[in-house]
């Protein structure tokens, strides 16, 4: 258990929609991270936030938007879903290091199943 | 922007026997470069990271290889088990937290 806990498990819903995925970082983890991982795509960085900020962008669609709370969960809102939205999606927490320092490790949670009908 | 190239995509090996999976990075400011472990159903898990201040780490059976002039780094399991079946993901960073992923390889341990 990586401690980084993620709902729902899975989500079931139809194009046009609109679907929120929360996820809770570690205790005293600072970072979230989202990634989407599909078949032929290995793990896709979307976006992460570190205390609440938005720190680095990836490759997240304009219908994609995500935010951190000041009790640090984060929560991942996708709208207008299509087909080619469906994925798994995961979070990662880690402690994050100051701007310029050594990477840290990241902690993943166990994803989000999404499946657009 | 970073770019991590990982071979092969699938990897069958006879238990007992050595695995190798391959990465090379297209930024030379990379210093950070862990491997993750994806068990079927389950997030990925880091088993070990490389720093680019040194060129080899090794950590029980599990052993990792940095050449920065070449830019490529490598995984190496040795005495694979039935439990090493998995997909092993290569990653690099720049140490701003940003980590770029490799697009996996499925590791089967045969029999």
């Amino acid at each position: 258990d990586s401690g980084v806990t993620q709902t729902p498990k899975h989500l079931i819903t139809a194009t046009g929609q609109r679907v929120t995925l929360r996820c809770s970082p570690r205790s005293g983890d600072l970072s979230v991270y989202w990634y989407q991982q599909s078949l032929d795509q290995g793990l896709q960085f979307l976006i992460q936030y570190y205390n609440g900020e938005e720190r680095a962008k990836g490759n997240i669609l304009e219908r994609f938007s995500a935010q951190q709370f000041p009790d640090l969960h984060s929560e991942l809102n996708l709208s207008s879903l299509e087909l080619g939205d469906s994925a798994l999606y995961f979070c990662a927490s880690s402690v994050s290091a100051v701007m310029g320092a050594l990477a840290n490790e990241q902690f993943f949670g166990p994803g989000t199943r999404l499946t657009v009908l | 922007g970073e770019n991590v190239e990982q071979h092969p995509s699938t990897l069958s090996v006879q238990e007992g026997d050595s695995a190798v999976i391959k990465c090379t990075y297209s930024d030379s400011a990379s210093n950070y470069f862990p491997w993750y472990k994806q068990e079927l159903g389950k997030g990925p898990q880091l088993i070990i990271d490389i720093r680019s201040n040194v060129g080899e780490k090794k950590d029980q059976r599990i052993a990792v290889t940095l050449n920065k002039t070449a830019k490529h780094f490598s995984l190496h399991i040795t005495e694979t088990q039935p439990e090493d079946s998995a997909v092993y993901f290569c990653a690099a960073s720049k140490g701003d937290d940003k980590i770029i992923f490799g697009k996996g390889t499925r590791l089967h341990i045969l029999p």
